[in-house]
């Protein structure tokens, strides 16, 4: 198994673009999350998905939008980049099978600067 | 939102050394996490943890569960260089938003050689 993978592992952006954020697991897990991790901080919850064709907000969600067609793939879009999201962004999902819904399995990350 | 304390920011030590981290919340959560995140990585779940007063161990590491369910420590013994990163906790409430953790800001471990 490969996990849980991200393209591109960096990018930079001029204010006002657009781009998607790809991220796929092959562990059939139905919850999948976004986080964004800003220097010196912790990961903030952007978008989670608890399956294919649902998904809901997290903590910052503005800015981003989302989209779960399939089990395996979750990609993040950002419609007209602005400086304030610049950051480092991950892909994580876990499996919920009865049990708590805990060890998330994260990706590389993308790292995104917006100029 | 729900916040978690997590101290200290930042430790140098010198390997060999013992390390201990905790992490503090106002609120109760039913389940804590260690993670680890070295450079350029994703972040590495170390130990969950899911009774209040639990104690767990993995290798070095040993990790315990707050009886208020409102914190939890991470110690590390016998440091050695590759120990080096951030570590991040994390907690898990039960129901509506179970599915979501809320993360500390990480302690950053740096190991003198």
């Amino acid at each position: 198994n490969a996990g849980v993978t991200q393209t591109p592992k960096f990018r930079i952006l001029k204010i006002g673009q657009s781009m998607t954020l790809q991220c796929t697991q092959d562990m059939n897990h139905n919850y999948m999350y976004w986080y964004r991790q800003d220097p010196g901080m912790g990961l903030k919850l952007i978008y989670y998905s608890v399956g294919a064709g649902i998904t809901d907000k997290g903590e910052v969600p503005n800015g981003y939008n989302v989209s779960r067609s399939t089990t395996e793939d979750f990609p993040l879009r950002l419609e007209l980049a602005a400086p304030s999201q610049t950051s480092v962004y991950f892909c994580a999902s876990t499996l919920l099978a009865g049990g708590p819904v805990n060890e998330q399995f994260f990706g590389p990350g993308t790292r995104l600067t917006v100029l | 939102g729900q916040q978690l304390n997590q101290s200290p920011q930042s430790m140098f030590i010198q390997e060999g050394e013992d390390v201990s981290m905790n992490c503090t919340s106002s609120s109760i959560f039913n389940t804590w996490l260690w993670y680890k995140q070295e450079p350029g990585e994703g972040p590495v779940l170390l130990i969950a943890l899911y009774k209040a007063g639990e104690l767990t161990s993995n290798g070095r590491l040993t990790a315990q569960f707050g009886i208020t369910r409102k914190d939890s420590f991470l110690n590390i013994s016998a440091s050695i260089p590759s120990d080096v990163g951030i570590y991040f906790c994390a907690g898990q409430t039960s129901g509506a938003g179970s599915y979501q953790l809320t993360f500390g800001k990480g302690t950053k471990l740096s190991v003198i050689p």
